[in-house]
């Protein structure tokens, strides 16, 4: 079936680091891709998506980009801030023999000290 | 997008007791979803909401255990049956309306079982 791997945590950076959160996926088909966000003590939250190969979805200076061929869609950012720590969340959905429901990797948190 | 409200937020219940959590979509969505989040755990789907026949679960959940109700397109309730502290999660009520309109989460409820 399909699935959403991503890298270990925690991840812990300097303010202005560059951030990399790494997400693979196991899926037939086209599926659509997200990366999700929920900051502490809140809900989650829709970061950015791309619905198909090479879109990049982007948001809030985080970036990512659907790669097909390394069945991949790795999360960027340029500049981290101390206000992005937080819990981000790679999922899929779509793709053959899915019938809409959203699969999550296990998550990955980000700390980011001053 | 549309706007989910979940009740309850949280909740303290007894072992062997059932509580049952509530979802309402402010518009008609094509699909609701519950999905449970262990604590430091990601979101597990336990089940997508058929409106007007039963849930289809995902492996490892079943209706006796988490019974889930959708009357209409804008409604669905998720029971959480004689529970044990092993339930102890985060409840969350997802929907979409299909295409790319992406997922909506609700606020979620935090259940407690003593």
């Amino acid at each position: 079936g399909n699935s959403v791997t991503q890298m270990e945590g925690p991840v812990t950076l300097s303010e202005e680091a560059f951030l990399t959160i790494n997400c693979t996926y196991t899926a037939t088909g086209y599926p659509s891709l997200f990366w999700y966000v929920q900051y502490p003590g809140e809900g989650l939250q829709l970061l950015l998506k791309a619905t198909k190969a090479d879109d990049k979805g982007s948001n809030k200076g985080f970036e990512a980009t659907y790669r097909k061929e390394t069945t991949s869609f790795h999360l960027e950012k340029g500049s981290v801030q101390v206000s992005d720590s937080a819990v981000y969340f790679c999922a899929l959905s779509g793709g053959s023999g899915n019938t809409g429901k959203l699969i999550f990797g296990q998550g990955t948190t980000l700390q980011v000290k001053p | 997008s549309a706007v989910i409200s979940q009740k309850p937020s949280r909740d303290i219940c007894q072992r062997g007791t059932s509580l049952t959590i509530q979802c309402q979509v402010d518009s008609q969505v094509t699909m609701m979803f519950w999905y449970r989040q262990q604590p430091g755990q990601s979101l597990t789907l336990i089940a997508t909401a058929n409106q007007g026949s039963e849930a289809t679960y995902e492996s490892g959940f079943v209706i006796d255990k988490f019974p889930i109700s959708r009357p209409n397109l804008t409604f669905s309730t998720l029971t959480v049956s004689n529970m044990s502290p092993e339930d102890s999660s985060i409840y969350l009520c997802s929907v979409s309306k299909g295409g790319d309109y992406g997922y909506t989460f609700g606020s979620g409820t935090r259940l407690t079982v003593v």
